[in-house]
């Protein structure tokens, strides 16, 4: 069964710094990869999909990487803002998206 | 606005009360889905739909029980719920199911709060 990972569970950093959150899973046998961001309360956005194929995706300040090999993914965010605090999702499927499989999220505070 | 609206976004109800979770997307896609979110959990996928029929439930209590009169609506009728199902219950859409790299559009939720 697969099992995903996200370390640390809550992250708090001040504005201006570049960070990185953390995804693990126990099974490479998959075929893609997202980050979701959640508000509190409210409901997930995705942010980036990576295919298995693929090392990396980019948008905006965001940056995500996947090691299929090591079962890890990292999001890279860029010159943080206050704005970006929210809980970040990753979640892992062997194909389609109703297979998907969430982590726990790392609640990032970024203070002004 | 991302196009999955679901009412109401708070709720709170007895044990003995019954009540239903209504969710509307409008983007035209063919495939819904039902998720618990418990505090501190991992989203838990209870129930799909796709072109108006259930195509999976996760072992959910029959306490929950899910409708899906046509492709744009889907409903999550409750009753009898226990303490423990007081979570944030979001809706999802996907434009087909079954799709290798179909993107989730998620709605806002409805946070129960089961007295």
């Amino acid at each position: 069964k697969q099992e995903v990972t996200q370390i640390p569970a809550a992250l708090s950093v001040p504005e201006g710094e570049n960070l990185v959150l953390n995804c693990s899973f126990t099974d490479s046998a998959i075929y893609n990869l997202q980050w979701f961001r959640q508000d509190p309360g409210k409901g997930l956005t995705s942010l980036l999909l990576i295919q298995s194929s693929q090392r990396e995706q980019t948008s905006g300040r965001l940056n995500a990487s996947l090691d299929k090999s090591s079962g890890r993914s990292t999001l890279y965010i860029a010159a943080s803002q206050p704005g970006d605090s929210a809980t970040y999702l990753c979640a892992v499927s062997p194909g389609s998206a109703r297979q998907l499989t969430f982590g726990s999220g790392t609640q990032l505070t970024v203070l002004p | 606005e991302t196009g999955v609206t679901q009412t109401p976004r708070h709720l709170v109800m007895g044990m003995t009360n019954k009540k239903s979770l209504k969710c509307e997307q409008h983007l035209g896609h063919n495939a819904m889905y039902w998720y618990k979110q418990s505090a501190k959990k991992p989203l838990e996928l209870m129930f799909v739909y796709s072109l108006e029929e259930r195509v999976e439930n996760n072992s959910v209590p029959s306490r929950f029980s899910p409708e899906c009169p046509n492709s744009s609506h889907l409903f999550l009728h409750l009753h009898t719920l226990q303490p423990e199902d007081s979570a944030l219950y979001l809706c999802a859409s996907s434009q087909d199911l079954g799709k290798t790299g179909e993107k989730l559009f998620f709605g806002s939720g409805t946070q129960l709060s089961v007295l």
